[in-house]
């Protein structure tokens, strides 16, 4: 069993539908989460970021932990076709990024 | 705005060369790390170094070597190139420990073909 997984999608849902993307992991020990877009043949860039459990909302994207259920999500509301991308989730245990664990990605289509 | 910027974005090899890829960072970040990504498999980490130097092997740096002579620079280096070498690689930074900042952050990545 991998320690992160992430289903690959692809996703596809019309312009301004909400957009649900999720994780879940076993490693009991993570305690930062992140959530990173990947553009074609760019790099991943930071997106969200999230200490321990909760939500944090960001614009049009809210990310929420549950660490109870080894969960987290990522929400896109008002989708836009730029919102296109693949999404990768990421959590490690401690600062540094040593050992950052990242999903696999959801390719993410936003049909105008 | 955080830079970590590779030098070369596409590059063709030959089997058996030696290829270099160059990355610098201009945020002072102590951590630097080189991944790859492959469909399917995800970003694997390759080799990290948290100082000037210092280097930690990751999950799979069978084949490649890493060099960190300065803070902002970090070099992978793909001793003899193989047709399974054929990726993109990412570098990234991160700061060590800020108060519990902890995000990566990438540059644009160099896609590597080896023929």
């Amino acid at each position: 069993q991998k320690e992160v997984e992430q289903d690959p999608g692809p996703l596809s849902v019309p312009e301004g539908a909400i957009v649900s993307l999720n994780c879940t992991y076993s490693n009991s020990a993570f305690q930062y989460f992140m959530w990173y877009r990947q553009y074609s043949r760019k790099g991943p860039e930071l997106l969200m970021y999230t200490y321990s459990s909760g939500n944090k909302e960001d614009g049009r994207f809210t990310a929420q932990v549950d660490k109870s259920s080894k969960y987290i999500s990522l929400f896109i509301r008002d989708s836009q076709p730029s919102d296109s991308a693949t999404y990768l989730c990421a959590m490690s245990p401690n600062t540094g990024g040593f050992k950052t664990i990242f999903g696999a990605g959801t390719r993410l289509f936003v049909k105008a | 705005d955080v830079k970590v910027t590779q030098s070369s974005r596409y590059l063709v090899k030959r089997t058996g060369e030696k290829v270099f890829l160059e990355c610098v960072q201009d945020m002072d970040h102590e951590n630097m790390f080189w991944y790859r990504q492959d469909p399917g498999l995800g970003l694997r980490l390759i080799y990290f170094s948290y100082d000037v130097k210092m280097k930690e092997k990751g999950d799979i740096p069978e084949g490649y070597s890493v060099s960190r002579e300065k803070k902002e620079r970090f070099s992978l280096i793909l001793e003899s190139a193989s047709t399974n070498q054929t990726s993109m690689y990412l570098c990234a930074s991160s700061y060590s420990d800020r108060g519990g900042g902890n995000t990566i952050y990438f540059g644009e990545g160099s896609w590597l073909t080896v023929v």
